[in-house]
């Protein structure tokens, strides 16, 4: 059964970026038919799609944060990991990483979600 | 303000039937697929519906869907009391070039 599972620092300063990575059991991270999103989910704009990955390394992200996102894919490890530059206290949340099937909005499974909190 | 609308909150008694709507425009539900997630208190969300009325493996068929226009429909049939979650809605929109979610909606089961 495919599994992911979200780590990285819990708290995050001002202006500094979040680095989070998305380690995948259960299953290859080679998939033809998926990329590897990351969704967050925060107090003020609740679920918002940050972006996802493929194996190979295409990426597309979502146009209100594509200044300060980037992604990539460590095939050895199976690990995808999200950077988010220059966070603010709106990027506080939780961040989930899910399967998301090329060209679609489908997310499944997903992470349980880890809480990063972006303070001094 | 989420590009998809949806209810803040519906609630029932058990054995009833809940509906939610998830409202959007040509550019995302008019034109494309439409995702259900469940999210229950405390844990991540769930796929509960896609392509618009399918449903994943696991799903019990009291969870159904549905969509007209530009708006998309979830019904809960036969609520239960593990039914009180949150419900989100998400597409693909054109125009933007991003999934977009609902703000989510608040299932009470009284």
């Amino acid at each position: 059964q495919l599994q992911l599972q979200e780590s990285g620092p819990g708290l995050v300063k001002p202006s500094e970026t979040l680095s989070l990575t998305c380690t995948v059991s259960g299953g290859s991270i080679t998939s033809f038919t998926h990329y590897w999103g990351w969704i967050r989910q925060t107090p003020e704009k609740g679920l918002e799609w940050i972006g996802s990955i493929y194996h190979a390394g295409s990426t597309y992200y979502n146009p209100s944060l594509r200044s300060r996102v980037s992604m990539s894919v460590d095939t050895s490890e199976n690990q995808s990991s999200l950077k988010l530059r220059s966070v603010t206290a709106a990027d506080t949340g939780v961040y989930y990483c899910a399967r998301n099937l090329i060209g679609s909005d489908l997310f499944d499974p997903w992470g349980q979600g880890t809480l990063v909190t972006v303070s001094s | 303000q989420s590009v998809l609308t949806q209810p803040p909150s519906v609630s029932a008694t058990p054995g009833q039937r809940v509906t939610i709507s998830c409202s959007g425009n040509n550019y995302n539900i008019g034109n494309n697929y439409v995702s259900w997630y469940q999210q229950l208190p405390g844990a991540a969300p769930k796929l509960l519906i896609y392509d618009n009325d399918k449903r994943p493996s696991g799903i019990p068929d009291r969870f159904s869907a549905s969509k007209s226009g530009a708006t998309a429909t979830l019904a809960i049939a036969g609520l239960q009391t593990g039914d009180g979650a949150d419900y989100y809605c998400g597409a693909w929109d054109s125009s933007l070039s991003a999934v977009v979610f609902g703000g989510g909606t608040k299932v009470t089961v009284l």
